[in-house]
């Protein structure tokens, strides 16, 4: 059983919806991570939370939005996004940005916009 | 820049057998991590194994070990007596020392297990 639990597991939208994605850890981990993955590719960092604050934007657009309401959970939310969105999204958490502690990845959200 | 390449877009072995998964990084740092990262149909990441580029011992995890040749920059997984779970994406990873972000990552190996 993962230890990072994203919903929903599946998510088909269209271009006008919004949506959100959920990532939600407890293993008192002070930074998440969420990655874009395409098929057969390593994954992309999107964003990076410390310490509930966002630390990082890889210049991601901003039909991309997240947000981070506490230290055990991470929002994606979605608008107006295009077919090359469609992809694998991962969330990981770890100890803290600086600690020498891996990622521990959720299961992720296979969404596809139509 | 540091750059994590693996050789191999796929490998095949049969159950029980031994392999070894390649991958060679490009960095001018002295110390850093190494990870390689397991990715099974189940879509989950899941940590493998991990080297500190300090250490000079090899990592070791149950039936997964690593050669990691510093000088060279390789860092390869050997999987002994492998088994149908762990057919899977493979992807080696390597990280700046205190930074836990910067992540990069190898293009993947798929492993299949031949039954």
């Amino acid at each position: 059983d993962t230890e990072v639990t994203q919903t929903p597991k599946h998510l088909v939208m269209g271009m006008t919806n919004k949506k959100s994605l959920k990532c939600e850890q407890h293993m008192g981990h002070r930074a998440m991570y969420w990655y874009k993955q395409k098929a057969k590719k390593p994954p992309e960092l999107m964003f990076v939370y410390s310490y509930e604050k966002l630390s990082i934007n890889e210049s991601v657009p901003s039909r991309f939005s997240p947000e981070c309401p506490n230290s055990s959970l991470l929002n994606l939310h979605l608008h107006a996004l295009q077919p090359e969105d469609s992809a694998l999204y991962l969330c990981a958490s770890s100890r803290g940005t600086e600690h020498n502690s891996p990622l521990h990845f959720g299961n992720g959200t296979r969404l596809t916009v139509t | 820049a540091q750059t994590v390449t693996q050789s191999q877009p796929e490998m095949s072995v049969q159950e029980a057998e031994t392999v070894t998964l390649s991958c060679t990084y490009d960095t001018s740092e002295s110390d850093y991590y190494l990870f390689w990262y397991k990715q099974p149909p189940s879509r989950q990441m899941i940590l493998v194994i991990r080297q500190e580029a300090y250490k000079q011992q090899n990592a070791t995890e149950n039936r997964f070990s690593v050669n990691f040749q510093k000088a060279a920059k390789s860092f390869s997984l050997k999987i002994s007596d492998s088994q149908l779970g762990d057919a899977a994406m493979y992807f080696c990873a390597y990280r700046r020392w205190g930074s836990n972000y910067q992540l990069i990552w190898g293009a993947g190996t798929k492993l299949i297990i031949k039954p």
